[in-house]
């Protein structure tokens, strides 16, 4: 099947600085990238969507100069979290779609993110 | 607008006892349906999902899924529970007049008792 793979798995930053995580598909050429963010014990919450070579959207309420969303290929998506604080601790997970009008969507396996 | 109900936050079930985790869904036309299970510090795993045809799909590690239009529900059932199915649950619905994104019920957690 269809691999995503997720890096890092976990990362501890600073408070101020900004990590970036990194969203591969593996075996395909992914038009469509999502991130997700899940908090302890509740279920995902959509960030964004990206489309390769087109500026992703945003939900409602998610900070577009915070999380920063990349996708600049068809197998590669990064999430750059800008001057993280505390409260930016979460379990971010992206997942992709191989076209636009396809139904199943591949997820990574998450990164722990940890401001201190 | 489409939505996902998953009215048990969550379920205790004995080793060997069957299982079924229920999910209701809002949605006009004939919905795209997923079933995935995570465990803990992980991603999402697909257990199985349901586009057309046989309303009773099956997925991977014993699990089976029923489509039924009329009570707008897709229950997740196995018939033997095993102590490594203990994880959380969620059931998806594609939203396609909302860009194809997934939209995720509040989860089941499951706990599986000796």
């Amino acid at each position: 099947g269809a691999v995503v793979s997720q890096h890092p798995s976990w990362v501890i930053c600073k408070s101020g600085t900004s990590v970036k995580i990194e969203c591969r598909s593996l075996d395909f050429q992914a038009t469509t990238m999502f991130w997700y963010r899940q908090f302890p014990k509740q279920s995902l919450m959509l960030m964004a969507t990206s489309n390769e070579g087109s500026k992703a959207t945003y939900e409602q309420g998610v900070e577009k100069d915070k999380f920063l969303i990349n996708h600049a290929s068809l197998t590669l998506s990064t999430l750059t979290v800008t001057s993280a604080h505390p409260e930016d601790s979460s379990f971010y997970i992206c997942s992709a779609r191989i076209d636009p009008t396809g139904t199943e969507a591949f997820f990574g396996q998450g990164t722990r993110l940890t401001v201190v | 607008a489409q939505s996902v109900t998953q009215p048990d936050i969550h379920i205790t079930v004995s080793e060997g006892a069957s299982l079924e985790l229920r999910c209701n869904y809002s949605y006009g036309a004939t919905p795209y349906l997923f079933w995935y299970v995570q465990s803990p510090g992980q991603g999402l795993q697909l257990l199985l999902k349901y586009f057309s045809g046989d309303t009773l799909v099956q997925g991977i590690k014993g699990f089976e899924a029923e489509f039924k239009r009329s009570q707008s529900s897709f229950n997740l059932r196995k018939p033997s529970v095993h102590w490594s199915d203990a994880a959380e649950y969620f059931c998806a619905v594609v939203a396609y007049n909302q860009g194809g994104k997934l939209i995720f019920g509040q989860g089941t957690e499951l706990s599986v008792k000796p």
